[in-house]
């Protein structure tokens, strides 16, 4: 088993509608929890980070975080052609390395 | 530019080749983290210094790899006899609080061994 793992995708929404990106992790003292946007050939890009269980909103996007289902994932409200990208579930244990998922690459369609 | 640092972009090198990558974290950043990513993949971590102390280090960092990182501000990344498998994105993060570990990424060196 991964220790974080996401659907690689890839995920086709049209453009307006939500998008819905998941992870698991394996890691139950996993303390810190975070989400990267990665365009082909850039480097990752931190867009939201998460650490309690519930709900954290910034703009377009919201973190939802349940530890007990060691689950967490990124929603993005009306999508734009622009947000095509990989996204990245990143996974911190102990204040230390960052243990990633795969990508799930999103494609939004004008 | 107050962003992580990373030179050189691009380097092209030849099998059995030493190379050598520079981080330059941002600025008052504490710790300094080097990951590897290839094609289709999350980026793996290889080690990771606070200030001038090498904390960890992962099992992908064979004795052919080595990184310092002398007065705690810039690091370097050193691979030794590179092999054709080394090809891939190295990338460097730096982060200043580790109760909340925010890192952020540099643009990456791009290394293809011929």
């Amino acid at each position: 088993q991964k220790e974080v793992e996401q659907n690689s995708g890839p995920l086709s929404v049209p453009e307006g509608a939500i998008a819905s990106l998941n992870c698991t992790y394996s890691d139950r003292g996993s303390q810190s929890f975070f989400w990267y946007r990665q365009y082909s050939g850039k480097s990752p890009e931190l867009i939201m980070f998460i650490y309690s269980n519930g709900d954290k909103e910034d703009g377009r996007f919201t973190a939802q975080l349940n530890k007990a289902s060691q689950y967490v994932s990124l929603l993005i409200r009306d999508s734009q052609p622009s947000d095509s990208a990989t996204y990245l579930c990143a996974v911190n244990h102990q204040g230390g390395k960052l243990i990633f998922g795969q990508g799930t690459e999103l494609s939004v369609k004008p | 530019d107050t962003g992580v640092s990373q030179d050189p972009r691009h380097k092209i090198t030849k099998r059995g080749q030493n190379v050598t990558f520079r981080c330059d974290p941002i600025s008052e950043h504490n710790r300094l983290y080097w990951y590897r990513q290839t094609l289709g993949q999350g980026p793996e971590f290889l080690t990771y210094f606070q200030n001038e102390a090498q904390l960890e280090k992962s099992r992908l960092l064979s004795d052919r790899f080595s990184a310092e990182r002398p007065k705690g501000s810039f690091s370097t990344l050193e691979i030794q006899r590179t092999e054709q498998g080394d090809s891939a994105m190295y990338l460097c993060a730096s982060s200043f609080d580790p109760a909340k570990n925010i890192q952020y990424f540099g643009a990456g060196t791009r290394l293809s061994v011929l």
